[in-house]
C-alpha cells in the first residue's frame, strides 16, 4: 500500500490516561500534517512538519498535545491527560507537490 | 485571518442534474484551492484543485471555477451519479504558511434516484 496509513484506526480510552498514535506517510514525501476532525466539521490544522522540523503548529493545540517526526519519515501524536472534549477523528496527510493526501484517520473516544 | 465560506450546507439534486457547491474565502493572497470528498466514515480524498493563476479546471464530470476578484471559488458536478453523494469540503492555503488550509464547513450533498 503506497498511501498514508495510520496505526490504530480507533482508540478508546478514560480520560485521564495518555495515548499515541502513529502516521506513515507516503514514503517520497518531506511534510506532514496532522488534524482533527469533529462530526459534521472540516479538519482542523494542529502541526506541521517539514522532514523532522515540526514547523507549524495550531495555536488550538495545548500543551497536552505532542507531535514528533524523528527521522523524517512516520510521525507520532501523543495527547497527555485525554479529557471529553478529545474525542474526535485524528487525521494525517503527506504532501509532495501542492497536494495533500490523507490517512484513514484515529478515531478517538474518551469515556 | 484566512476565513472560507461555503454553500449551501446541504444540496439535494436529482440524478443525471449538476450539482454546484460554491465558497468564499477572506485574503487574496491565497493561491491553491482544494476540493476533498468525504464519504461517512472514511478519509478526505482530493477530487480536484485549483491554483491561483487558472480560471477553470475540468476532469471528467467535474469541474473548479475560480473568481480572483470575487475572492470566489465553485465546484460543479454534472450528470450526477449516486456515487457521488458524500460531503464535500472546499479548502484554501493561509498565505505565508507551509500550504496550511482552512476549511469550508462542508456541503452534504444527496443525490436522488
Amino acid at each position: 500500500d503506497t498511501g498514508v496509513s495510520q496505526d490504530p484506526r480507533h482508540k478508546i480510552t478514560k480520560r485521564g490516561q495518555n495515548v499515541t498514535f502513529r502516521c506513515d506517510p507516503i514514503s517520497e514525501h518531506n511534510r506532514l500534517y496532522w488534524y482533527r476532525q469533529t462530526l459534521g466539521q472540516g479538519p482542523e490544522f494542529l502541526t506541521y512538519f517539514q522532514n523532522e522540523a515540526q514547523l507549524e503548529k495550531s495555536r488550538l493545540l495545548s500543551d497536552r498535545f505532542s507531535a514528533e517526526r524523528p527521522k523524517g519519515s512516520f510521525s507520532t501524536l501523543e495527547i497527555q491527560r485525554t479529557e471529553q472534549g478529545d474525542s474526535a477523528m485524528y487525521l494525517c496527510a503527506s504532501r509532495g507537490g501542492d497536494e495533500q493526501y490523507f490517512g484513514p484517520g484515529t478515531r478517538l473516544t474518551v469515556t | 485571518g484566512e476565513n472560507v465560506e461555503q454553500h449551501p450546507s446541504t444540496l439535494s439534486v436529482q440524478e443525471g442534474d449538476s450539482a454546484v457547491i460554491k465558497c468564499t474565502y477572506s485574503d487574496s493572497a491565497s493561491n491553491y484551492f482544494p476540493w476533498y470528498k468525504q464519504e461517512l466514515g472514511k478519509r478526505p480524498q482530493l477530487i480536484i484543485d485549483i491554483r491561483s493563476n487558472v480560471g477553470e479546471k475540468k476532469d471528467q464530470r467535474i469541474a473548479v471555477t475560480l473568481n480572483k476578484t470575487a475572492k470566489h471559488f465553485s465546484l460543479h458536478i454534472t450528470e450526477t451519479q449516486p456515487e457521488d453523494s458524500a460531503v464535500y469540503f472546499c479548502a484554501a492555503t493561509i498565505p505565508g504558511s507551509n500550504y496550511q488550509l482552512i476549511w469550508g464547513a462542508g456541503t452534504k450533498l444527496i443525490i436522488k434516484p
